[in-house]
C-alpha cells in the first residue's frame, strides 16, 4: 500500500508571492493533518481534515489555510508569504478524524524556503 | 494546556549499550502516547503508542517505551542501540477525553548519537 504522498518535495518562493502544497493519504485514510516543523519552534498543528470538512485548527494567522476534496486529498494554501513561513511542511493521514488512537502515517513533506 | 517535554536535545550511546530517551507529558485527562523517529531529510516514521493496559509497550526496530502514570513519563528505551538508530526522536501526546481539541502534542524532539 502506498504510503502518504506529498508534493513538491522542495519549492523556493519570494516574500510576498504564495504557496500551494497538495497531500495524498494512504489509501482508505479518510483524515489528513497538516504540521509544520523548524527548527526553533518544532512540530506545530495546523490543522486537520476529515471528509472535506476542518475539524480542528492550530493557532497559525489567516494566511494558512487547507482543502480537502472528496477523495480524502488535501491541499494547504499559503498566502502572502513571509521569511519566517519557510519550513517543512508535513501531512499526516489517519483511517479516522474520531478516534485519538489512530496512529497519525506521515509523508516525506515539503521543504518550502522563502526568500 | 497540553504538553510534552523532552528535556534533553541529544542523547549519545556508544553502539550495544542500552539506550533511554526521556519524555513527560501533561493533559487534562488520559493520554494516549506515542513515540515517532524522524531520519534526515524525512517524515516521522511510527514506532509505538500507548492506549491502555501494560505498561510496557513494544514498538518496531526493537523499541520500548514505559508508561508511569504517577511520573507522567513515557520514556523510550532499547536494550541495545544500533548505529543505524541515530535519527531524531518525538515523543507525542493526545488527550484521551474530549474536553480538548484532541490534535498530537509533540515535544521538541531529541538527538539520538550511537557511535561505533
Amino acid at each position: 500500500k502506498a504510503g502518504v504522498t506529498q508534493t513538491p518535495r522542495y519549492l523556493i518562493k519570494t516574500r510576498g508571492q504564495q504557496v500551494t502544497l497538495s497531500c495524498s493519504p494512504i489509501s482508505g485514510h479518510r483524515s489528513v493533518s497538516w504540521y509544520q516543523q523548524t527548527p526553533g519552534q518544532g512540530l506545530q498543528f495546523l490543522f486537520e481534515y476529515f471528509s472535506e470538512t476542518q475539524r480542528n485548527k492550530g493557532n497559525f494567522p489567516g494566511r494558512f489555510s487547507g482543502r480537502q476534496f472528496s477523495n480524502s486529498r488535501s491541499e494547504m494554501n499559503v498566502s502572502t508569504l513571509e521569511l519566517g513561513d519557510s519550513a517543512l511542511y508535513l501531512c499526516a493521514s489517519s483511517l479516522a478524524a474520531g478516534s485519538r488512537s489512530d496512529i497519525q502515517y506521515f509523508g516525506a513533506g515539503t521543504r518550502l524556503s522563502v526568500l | 494546556a497540553q504538553s510534552v517535554a523532552q528535556p534533553e536535545d541529544q542523547v549519545n550511546v556508544a553502539e550495544g549499550n542500552p539506550l533511554t530517551v526521556k519524555c513527560t507529558y501533561s493533559v487534562s485527562g488520559n493520554p494516549y502516547l506515542f513515540w515517532y523517529v524522524q531520519y534526515p531529510n524525512r517524515g516521522l516514521q511510527f514506532l509505538l503508542k500507548y492506549i491502555t493496559g501494560d505498561n510496557l509497550v513494544k514498538g518496531s526496530y526493537g523499541f520500548e517505551a514505559e508508561f508511569n502514570k504517577s511520573q507522567t513519563s513515557f520514556h523510550l528505551k532499547k536494550p541495545s542501540a544500533l548505529v543505524s538508530d541515530s535519527a531524531l526522536y518525538f515523543c507525542a501526546v493526545r488527550d484521551r477525553d474530549g474536553g480538548s481539541q484532541g490534535n498530537l502534542i509533540f515535544g521538541k524532539g531529541t538527538k539520538l548519537s550511537v557511535k561505533p
